[in-house]
């Protein structure tokens, strides 16, 4: 069974400064990661999606490493702002299409 | 294009009463995903749906959940009776299958039901 751990829990920076999230995980044969955020109250949304077989994707200020060899995944975001505020979970994707999810990251940003 | 509807948004109820949700795709989307998120942890799958089939309700308590898909496009989470422990937020999730034209195994999420049980 997958196991998916992210650590810290919690994280509070000031504004301005790059976040760095780390997602880990027991099974390498996934076919993708996937990052989302999730804001108070509301659903997960997607952020990223790396498939197995690529390195990293990005999206404006946002970076996300795989490396599937040592069951690990980083989530960059480059000058954090206030707005970028909630909880961030990765996910990964194996073969029988079942998600196995992390319990997240709350991201505090201090303005 | 039209996100994943769910409803309600909260619920609260004592223990041993039932409860319902309800859930519509995005259109088009052929599966169907319900989640339980307890606080502080990450979604958890109770039940895939493939079309109004049931491909994995591994992890669904049978005793007390139940799930339905009419005619693939809607569905309806139900608990009877429900427990204490079954305070959490409830996340639908729709997405193509793979192989399906456009698909991209992303998983769109509803806003999700919070439901408290006292």
């Amino acid at each position: 069974k997958q196991e998916v751990t992210q650590i810290p829990a919690a994280l509070s920076v000031p504004e301005g400064e790059n976040l760095v999230l780390n997602c880990s995980f027991t099974d390498s044969a996934i076919y993708n990661l996937q990052w989302f955020r999730q804001d108070p109250g509301k659903g997960l949304t997607s952020l990223l999606l790396i498939q197995s077989s690529q390195r990293e994707q990005t999206s404006g200020r946002l970076n996300a490493s795989l490396d599937k060899s040592s069951g690990r995944s980083t989530l960059y975001i480059a000058a954090s702002q206030p707005g970028d505020s909630a909880t961030y979970l990765c996910a990964s994707l194996a073969n029988d299409y079942k998600l196995s999810f992390g319990a997240g990251t709350t991201v505090t940003v201090r303005a | 294009e039209a996100g994943v509807a769910q409803s309600p948004r909260y619920k609260i109820i004592e223990k041993r009463q039932s409860v319902a949700f309800w859930c519509n795709p995005i259109s088009g989307h052929a599966t169907l995903y319900w989640y339980q998120q307890i606080l502080g942890q990450g979604p958890k799958l109770l039940i895939q749906f493939q079309n109004n089939g049931v491909v994995d309700d591994s992890q669904l308590p049978k005793d007390r959940f139940s799930a339905e898909r009419l005619k693939g496009v809607d569905s309806t989470l139900k608990i009877q009776p429900a427990k204490l422990e079954d305070s959490a937020v409830y996340l639908c999730a729709s997405s193509s299958p793979r192989g399906t034209r456009g698909s991209t195994d992303t998983q769109y999420f509803g806003p999700g039901t919070r439901l408290t049980v006292l």
